[in-house]
């Protein structure tokens, strides 16, 4: 069983702040994906990586897949109240289509 | 815009009463997916769809469980004999690809509750 432990589980920081979120296996992914949720409504993808050691930015989100692509950070610079909700890393092994979800961090951006 | 709709939004049910959630994919997309996710959570993989058949349905907690998807597009999670650990948060998410980084999208969830 591939699990992906995501930490912390609980953020809450003031406006302005940097914060990282950390995604950690075990296992070998292909690739990695993260999502974030608000509440009542699904997943939205933010980002994917494929390549060991990749790192991709989307504005003040920087993401970095490891070098063995076991485990992926999440930066977030300046953080604004927009930024609340839960964040979630999701790993693919190989071309099977499973997708196997972190455990989750809900981040709280207090104004 | 369509995207994944599922329905219905919220559904309580007793204590062993048979239950149908369904979800409407996005037009085109072969892959097919459904989640149970609990609250604050990453959602638990139940099932996944290419076209007609499931492709894998290991995720599946058990035989009252059962999905289906006949025409290749929308598709009915079913559970049968509910009990009160099944409440949660159920999903929906399609893909174009057959790929495993393929985009997901998802459905805003149907809300289980059995009381």
């Amino acid at each position: 069983t591939q699990l992906l432990e995501q930490s912390p589980q609980f953020l809450s920081i003031q406006e302005g702040e940097n914060l990282t979120v950390y995604c950690n296996s075990s296992s070998v992914f292909s690739s990695l994906q993260w999502y974030r949720q608000e509440p009542g409504e699904g997943p939205v993808l933010l980002v994917t990586v494929v390549t060991g050691g990749e790192v991709k930015k989307l504005k003040r989100l920087t993401f970095q897949f490891g070098d063995a692509r076991k485990d992926s950070s999440l930066h977030i610079t300046a953080a604004q109240p927009g930024d609340t909700g839960l964040y979630l890393c999701a790993g693919a092994a190989g071309g099977y289509q499973k997708v196997t979800f972190g455990t989750g961090t809900k981040l709280q951006v207090i104004p | 815009g369509a995207g994944v709709s599922q329905t219905p939004s919220n559904k309580v049910t007793e204590k062993g009463k048979y239950v149908e959630l369904r979800c409407d994919p996005i037009s085109g997309h072969t892959a097919l997916y459904w989640y149970r996710q609990s609250l604050g959570q990453g959602p638990e993989f139940l099932i996944y769809f290419q076209g007609t058949g499931a492709a894998d349905d290991s995720g599946l907690p058990n035989d009252r469980f059962f999905a289906v998807r006949p025409e290749g597009s929308v598709s009915t999670l079913k559970i049968q004999r509910t009990e009160r650990g099944d409440s949660a948060v159920y999903l929906c998410a399609s893909s174009f690809g057959t790929s495993g980084s393929a985009e997901q999208f998802f459905g805003p969830g149907t809300r289980l509750t059995v009381l």
